[in-house]
């Protein structure tokens, strides 16, 4: 059972560019997240689905979207990428609406020069 | 603003001590509070949580230690050893089965031999 893959691993991008993070879970669950990672903040949430079909918006949304055409994926697209959306991204699961453990990919290093 | 706020950023601890990382939370409808473990280059996974009916949790040497009225919680790692040296984080959820996580700014431990 693989969990949660994310791809690329890590991606060197130009300002202005169009970039989609792939996340793929074989756990079933319902819900899935996207978090970015930067040093003294914290992982904060960008956009979330709690059932596929169901997209909202979480802290620091701007500059992203995501789409849930099924259960196991769950992309998010960088229409225009912009310096300060550098970072690591995470993706995540868990089920919904029981809460609780929610389970983490390996992450994407972006870097957007 | 930061509802979850962690502390120590940093932390030394010689092997066999007590590591005690400390949050603090605004929001009283908060009623989930995890604590994620995070190893270089992979993704945050759970390491211990709690929900506010009780004041203590232990699980091996890890403890939580819960104070609902201080709005506040901890963990401690006994005996701390090498392999314990990661990034902690500590987080918080909002009951009414919203299933989103507010993470903390994080602590990175590291444990001398």
């Amino acid at each position: 059972i693989a969990g949660i893959t994310q791809a690329p691993t890590s991606q060197i991008l130009a300002a202005g560019r169009r970039m989609t993070l792939r996340c793929t879970q074989d756990m079933r669950h319902n819900a899935m997240y996207w978090y970015r990672q930067d040093l003294g903040l914290g992982l904060r949430l960008i956009h979330y689905s709690n059932t596929a079909g169901t997209t909202g918006k979480g802290e620091v949304p701007d500059g992203y979207s995501v789409s849930r055409a099924n259960t196991d994926d769950f992309p998010l697209t960088l229409a225009s990428a912009v310096p300060s959306q550098t970072s690591v991204y995470f993706c995540a699961s868990s089920d919904y609406p029981s809460g609780g453990e929610q389970f983490f990919g390996p992450g994407t290093r972006l870097t957007v020069l | 603003q930061q509802q979850v706020k962690q502390s120590p950023q940093s932390l030394i601890v010689q092997k066999g001590g007590i590591s005690i990382i400390n949050c603090a939370y605004e929001n009283t409808a908060f009623d989930y509070f995890p604590w994620y473990q995070q190893f270089p280059g992979k993704g945050p996974a759970l390491l211990i949580a709690i929900r506010p009916d009780v004041s203590e949790k232990k699980e091996g040497r890890f403890t939580i230690s819960f104070n609902k009225s201080a709005k506040q919680f901890s963990l401690h790692i006994m005996d701390s050893q090498p392999g314990d040296s990661a990034t902690y984080f500590c987080a918080a959820e909002r009951g009414g089965a919203t299933n989103k996580l507010i993470f903390g700014t994080g602590t990175l431990l590291a444990v001398q031999p």
